[in-house]
């Protein structure tokens, strides 16, 4: 499979603990997105990756989030001291820059804080 | 900042009705314009795209979507629309720096 992969799928966690997604992308892309989708809304940006450097955050990503691209490939999205109100869908996308920013979404990975 | 508005959460049609859905977007600059499925436990499919060029652009299963410039619109219309395209779906710009920002999303629902 050549898309873009996320891995868990699904993660159920405990309000309080850390959790860590995975995001493959497409081999050739060099940006990368994440977005998170709340029930009831469209996906909102959080941040985005060119190579390693990671060029802008969403004010929506507090101090408890962050996201890693250490060798420009894989990224991960480390969220610290989970809330009720990080329960949502965490995607992630990839572009290769020039083909008019058609994004390449993942499967996403649903986040349930209880 | 850029934001995009559709204006129907939910619409329910019978099969074979046509299928109109509103988007505006606000950004003052040019924008590159998406609409994206999402069927039932599936993730985000692209429909079509529109960068420049003919303002009237045709997407997969027989989705067509026209970009009038001057009322910042993407509507996204269908002339006859099947149970199978029951799903969500998400109006989208992007600029320079590819992040997209999405509206709220419309359910469609088609009875048989």
């Amino acid at each position: 499979d050549t898309g873009v992969s996320q891995n868990p799928r699904h993660k159920i966690t405990k309000r309080g603990q850390n959790v860590t997604f995975r995001c493959d992308p497409i081999s050739e892309h060099n940006r990368l997105y994440w977005y998170r989708q709340t029930l009831g809304q469209g996906p909102e940006f959080l941040t985005y990756f060119q190579n390693e450097a990671q060029l802008e955050k969403s004010r929506l990503l507090s101090d408890r989030f962050s996201a890693e691209r250490p060798k420009g490939s894989f990224s991960t999205l480390e969220i610290q001291r989970t809330e009720q109100g990080d329960s949502a869908m965490y995607l992630c996308a990839s572009i290769t820059p020039g083909a008019y920013n058609e994004q390449f979404f993942g499967p996403g990975t649903r986040l349930t804080v209880l | 900042a850029q934001s995009v508005s559709q204006h129907n959460h939910h619409v329910i049609l019978s099969e074979a009705a046509s299928l109109e859905l509103g988007c505006n977007y606000s950004y003052g600059g040019t924008v590159n314009l998406f609409w994206y499925v999402q069927y039932p436990g599936q993730h985000l499919q692209l429909l079509l795209k529109y960068f420049s060029g003919d303002p009237l652009v045709k997407g997969i299963k027989g989705f067509e979507a026209e970009f009038i410039k001057s009322k910042f619109s993407f509507n996204l219309r269908k002339p006859s629309v099947q149970w199978s395209d029951t799903a969500e779906y998400f109006c989208a710009v992007n600029t320079n720096a590819g992040k997209s920002t999405f509206g709220d999303g419309t359910t469609l629902t088609v009875k048989p």
